[in-house]
């Protein structure tokens, strides 16, 4: 059974300040793995997507790593922002067998992210 | 492209009622559809995968009677908490991926749900 775990649980940092989440899967089968935003009360912001093959994805100040050896992703903020202040998820996607190829993701806790201006 | 919509964004009711939610792939057809359920300040927990035309799997601990999915077409799929109570009380997410190829899960907004 997958297991993601996301450390650290809450961090605060100053603005402008370069910052790393990370990420750690127990079962390296995954199929890719999603970075998420959330804002308090609202839904999921997808920020980025690895596939298995991948090893890293870029969108503007955001990488996001990837290491099916180790079990673990990093999600890189370049120039951190108040307007990143954000709990932001990592997920896991399995692969199911059968009808489809679509298998179900696996959740981490999250990291709350705190910029101060 | 890949747009997921959740219907009602918010719903508030009172214990005993039944409630319906609706996910929707608004480009693309959706083989199998996730629903999830996230409690304040958790992580999402999945509770069911659902394939269009067959039963929908529950995960463990998921009530089958209490929580109705329906995947009639590759386009929609319908989540119904019956008999609500306080303690259903939650936000719930859905996500659909299209089959055939290994592929990514696109989320709903979410729907929050408040039993009174």
């Amino acid at each position: 059974k997958q297991e993601v775990t996301q450390i650290p649980a809450a961090l605060s940092v100053p603005e402008g300040e370069n910052l790393v989440l990370n990420c750690s899967f127990t079962d390296s089968a995954i199929y890719n793995l999603q970075w998420f935003r959330q804002d308090p009360g609202k839904g999921l912001t997808s920020l980025l997507l690895i596939q298995s093959s991948q090893r890293e994805q870029t969108s503007g100040r955001l990488n996001a790593s990837l290491d099916k050896s180790s079990g673990r992703s990093t999600l890189y903020i370049a120039a951190s922002q108040p307007g990143d202040s954000a709990t932001y998820l990592c997920a896991g996607g399995a692969v199911l067998g059968g009808r489809t190829n679509a298998g179900k993701s696996t959740f981490g806790d999250g990291t709350t992210l705190t910029v101060k201006p | 492209g890949a747009v997921v919509s959740q219907h009602p964004s918010r719903v508030i009711c009172k214990s005993g009622t039944s409630v319906k939610i609706e996910c929707r792939s608004l480009d693309f057809q959706a083989t199998t559809m996730f629903w999830y359920r996230q409690f304040p300040k958790q992580s999402l927990m999945l509770m069911a995968t659902s394939n269009e035309g067959s039963k929908a799997t529950y995960e463990q601990g998921v009530e089958k009677d209490k929580f109705l999915i329906n995947h009639a077409s590759l386009t929609l799929s319908t989540l119904t908490v019956t008999s609500a109570h306080p303690e259903d009380s939650s936000f719930y997410i859905c996500s659909a991926a299209a089959g055939g190829r290994a592929d990514t899960q696109y989320f709903g907004p979410g729907t929050r749900l408040t039993v009174l």
